[in-house]
């Protein structure tokens, strides 16, 4: 386990579509974040788990958005009806709960709304 | 007004150059103050952290947070081309949920 992994790495969709994103966290982390980011911003919160638990979400996130952490280990983001505003880098995080504020991202999933 | 202020540059230097990257905070509930390095179209990867005030120093990077002035500052020493990226500063109040961003500053070094 040499990092958080996110899959797939580019998502080109037509509006409207529905999109699902998987990030695998590093295994001893129990904690899992989703930020979002645009060009030219800084990364943007969006929800966090404790193990199986989703303890917060964002504003940002709006009703087409769901986030799963089954079993408390990898995590999907689902979009629905996507819109072009949803186009942006998502970003998902670990931390472990002694040190929960030093994160390890991933390389991010780049979503483009056509 | 957001809670993190950082100027996103972009910000030229030669090699060799000492780059000094500030941010400015509004939350006095923060108390774990981060850099992370963003190279092109990749995830964020942390490169310092200071607990509360003071200095802290790891090869050519210091990292300097004044909490009364609400002011975080991030140097580089002797700074190389593969230090072009955007670096973002980052908070956490301890126990708050999440990590909050500046914009990031976007840093090339020129040979």
């Amino acid at each position: 386990d040499t990092g958080v992994s996110q899959d797939p790495r580019h998502k080109i969709t037509k509006r409207g579509q529905n999109v699902t994103f998987r990030c695998d966290p590093i295994s001893e982390h129990n904690r899992l974040y989703w930020y979002r980011q645009t060009l030219g911003q800084g990364p943007e919160f969006l929800t966090y788990f404790q193990n199986e638990a989703q303890l917060e979400k964002s504003r940002l996130l709006s009703d087409r958005f769901s986030a799963e952490r089954p079993k408390g280990s990898f995590s999907t983001l689902e979009i629905q009806r996507t819109e072009q505003g949803d186009s942006a880098m998502y970003l998902c995080a670990s931390s472990l709960g002694q040190t929960l504020w030093s994160y390890t991202f991933g390389s991010g999933t780049r979503l483009t709304v056509v | 007004q957001k809670e993190v202020e950082q100027d996103p540059g972009p910000l030229s230097v030669p090699e060799g150059a000492i780059v000094s990257l500030n941010c400015t905070y509004s939350n006095s509930a923060f108390q774990y103050f981060m850099w992370y390095r963003q190279y092109s179209r990749k995830g964020p990867e942390l490169l310092m952290y200071t607990y509360s005030s003071g200095n802290k120093e790891d090869g050519r990077f210091t990292a300097q947070v004044d909490k009364s002035s609400k002011y975080i500052s991030l140097f580089i020493r002797d700074s190389q081309p593969s230090d072009s990226a955007t670096y973002l500063c980052a908070m956490h109040g301890g126990t708050a949920s999440k990590l909050t961003f500046g914009t990031g500053t976007r840093l090339q070094v020129t040979l």
